[in-house]
């Protein structure tokens, strides 16, 4: 059974802090692995998605890495903003395009 | 064109009652996918949906839940005889009909279901 895990679950940065945010998970059989956003009572948004295939993407300040052998990845943020605030969700598809997530990681960005 | 849709936002029922959930997937997407987001837990898949066929229901309750994707109009979660442990953010995601579904989900804003 997959298990994805992120932690810490919580993290505070003062504004323009470089960050990353890690992820495992215990399978490597995937098809890809995404980084979500979600803001407080809202729905994810997707940031970035890995095909098992690739080592990383980028887009705009964001950079995710994968290393499918070892089950892990990083979600890098540069020069973080106060509106980057919000819960980090990974989630790793497996069979039948079913995501498994993580529980998160809330940053907060201080000003 | 508009993302996915989901009504209502909120949804307030009594135990006992039944909450009907809807779904409209983005145009052009077939897949609909249901999660389920209890507090302080992640998101846990319930069930995979195409039109007229659910193809993984390995997350959904075996009491009292169900889901369709009728042919017209949108995907129903539907939950009988709620209780308090029901009480949960419902989200549904939808992909378009591409490498079996392995393309990128696109979340709706979730219904918030409050058993009272």
């Amino acid at each position: 059974k997959q298990e994805v895990t992120q932690i810490p679950a919580a993290l505070s940065v003062p504004e323009g802090e470089n960050l990353v945010l890690n992820c495992s998970f215990t399978d490597s059989a995937i098809y890809n692995l995404q980084w979500f956003r979600q803001d407080p009572g809202k729905g994810l948004t997707s940031l970035l998605l890995i095909q098992s295939s690739q080592r990383e993407q980028t887009s705009g300040r964001l950079n995710a890495s994968l290393d499918k052998s070892s089950g892990r990845s990083t979600l890098y943020i540069a020069a973080s903003q106060p509106g980057d605030s919000a819960t980090y969700l990974c989630a790793v598809t497996g069979a039948n395009s079913k995501l498994t997530f993580g529980k998160g990681i809330t940053l907060s960005v201080r000003p | 064109n508009a993302g996915v849709m989901q009504n209502p936002r909120h949804l307030v029922r009594r135990r006992g009652q039944e909450a009907r959930l809807r779904c409209s997937p983005m145009k052009g997407h077939s897949h609909v996918y249901w999660y389920r987001q209890l507090p302080e837990e992640g998101l846990k898949f319930m069930v995979y949906l195409q039109k007229e066929n659910i193809i993984d229901e390995s997350g959904m309750p075996k009491e009292r839940f169900s889901a369709e994707f009728p042919k017209e109009g949108p995907s129903i979660l539907r939950i009988q005889q709620v209780v308090r442990g029901d009480s949960a953010a419902y989200f549904c995601a939808s992909s378009p009909p591409l490498a079996g579904g392995l393309d990128t989900q696109y979340f709706g804003p979730g219904t918030r279901l409050t058993v009272l």
